[in-house]
């Protein structure tokens, strides 16, 4: 089965840059999606087809993909951003969404 | 304003049955594919189930596969999950999601989400 794989973890200065890396076989070829998720609230839609961002999505959150790894940046990164982090892509071998495993964003 | 209204979970015993429900509104039910997602309590996401705009393509991940029935009432702007045969690894908030196709497709994301609702199977 197709897999995503993020790091754990990501540590970041206040106005400093994040990048999340999400990697797969071929991933550059399929369409990824970035959704953003802080405790005890339901995951949020912040980048959709590699690069685009839903209205109401801050500037500094941007991404990228090429190759096998998809990456969302966050640019300026500010407090409110310290959540929880998941990349999604479409399996048209399986048919299936898979997500990755998620990534922390601590904001230091 | 999309708003998607989970209900339907609860405290179940293993092998027994539950039908979740969501109720839809804010934008026109019958374009969209719906999806459901499932989150585990303190893990990762994972999609459960989609169907398309007009029931046509109909989806499962392999942890449900035969056990789990995805359905749609476009006239009523409501999507269904009916879960059989539950097993404690069943247990986690299942969000309804709206797909931002009508159908499955490469480009496809989740663009709103509801609250969830927290299915717990438990002896």
């Amino acid at each position: 089965s197709y897999e995503l794989t993020q790091p754990p973890s990501v540590s970041v200065s206040p106005g400093q840059t994040a990048s999340i890396t999400c990697s797969g076989d071929e991933l550059g070829h399929k369409y990824a999606s970035w959704y953003q998720q802080k405790p005890g609230q339901s995951p949020v839609l912040i980048i959709f087809e590699d690069t685009k961002r839903p209205s109401g999505i801050p500037e500094r959150f941007s991404g990228s993909n090429s190759g096998n790894t998809a990456t969302l940046t966050i640019s300026g990164t500010q407090a409110m951003d310290e959540a929880d982090y998941y990349c999604q892509a479409w399996d048209s071998s399986t048919p299936r969404y898979v997500f990755g495993a998620g990534t922390k964003v601590t904001v230091l | 304003e999309v708003q998607l209204v989970e209900s339907g979970g609860g405290l179940v015993q293993p092998g027994r049955s539950l039908r979740l429900s969501c109720a839809a509104s804010g934008f026109t039910f019958d374009d969209y594919a719906m999806h459901w997602v499932r989150q585990a309590p303190g893990k990762g996401l994972e999609w459960v189930s989609g169907i398309s705009w007009n029931r046509d393509i109909i989806g499962y991940a392999d942890s449900v596969q035969g056990r789990f029935t995805i359905s749609r009432d476009n006239a009523k702007n409501s999507l269904y999950l009916q879960l059989n045969s539950l097993r404690g690894e069943d247990t986690a908030f299942y969000y309804c999601t709206k797909g931002t196709h009508g159908a499955a497709a490469a480009a496809a994301a989740f663009d709103h989400w509801g609250q969830g609702t927290l299915v717990t199977v438990s002896s």
